[in-house]
């Protein structure tokens, strides 16, 4: 069974940081681009980062919001997947979930509040 | 950026009703598009990828079609365990772009 679970969420004021953590099971994740995916309240879905295979060097794609304040890493060890989120803003506030390419898996998310 | 209009943003339909929902792309993306259904307070659920194909486990009953720049997503027969959001994604240019949503009532 695919597994994907997020933690490290929580309450952050503005201008601090987070780092926030997916643990994934059941599939090849070393086989995978990793994509965080983001939520506000009551609002659309927004697509923030991903970060490639090894095969392709790791390398990593960003919104225009969050590039420069937000990066994206793996250890392909212990399966996981992260979000290191500095210079948070208000406009931040919202469930953080990750996914693999196209989407095909969701954990159940983390809720980031900036305030 | 790749702008996804979804059409339309909220439908009202009836149990058994065959319902359409489309995706319009702002530029073509060939088949690179996803459909996902979200429940309230549930995470985001994948349907359809590649515009066509149907996730594993996901009932016969919802279908993708389209290329380049028009989409659609059908439920064949509506029954009350569809009211969610759906969403289009395209994944063939960064930024990787969703649709603003259809909420589907009955």
């Amino acid at each position: 069974e695919v597994q994907l679970v997020e933690s490290g969420g929580g309450l952050v004021q503005p201008g601090g940081s987070l780092r926030l953590s997916c643990a994934a099971s059941g599939f090849s994740f070393s086989d995978h681009y990793m994509d965080w995916v983001r939520q506000t309240p009551g609002k659309g879905l927004e697509w923030i980062g991903r970060i490639r295979k090894k095969t392709n060097s790791y390398t990593t794609e960003y919104a225009a919001s969050v590039k420069g304040r937000f990066t994206v890493s793996r250890d392909d060890s212990r399966n996981s997947l992260y979000l290191q989120m500095n210079s948070l803003k208000t406009e931040d506030t919202a469930m953080y979930y990750c996914t693999p390419h196209r989407g095909d898996y969701w954990g159940q998310g983390t809720l980031v509040t900036v305030s | 950026d790749i702008q996804m209009t979804q059409s339309p943003s909220s439908l009202s339909a009836s149990v058994g009703d065959r319902v359409t929902i489309t995706c319009r792309a702002s530029q073509g993306i060939s088949n690179y598009l996803a459909w996902f259904q979200q429940k309230p307070g549930k995470a985001p659920k994948s349907l359809i990828y590649d515009a066509s194909s149907l996730q594993s486990g996901v009932p016969s009953k919802f279908s993708g079609s389209g290329s380049g720049t028009d989409f659609t997503l059908t439920i064949s027969s509506l029954q009350p365990e569809d009211v969610a959001t759906y969403y289009c994604q395209q994944y063939t240019t960064y930024p990787i772009t969703f649709g603003q949503g259809t909420r589907l009532e009955i």
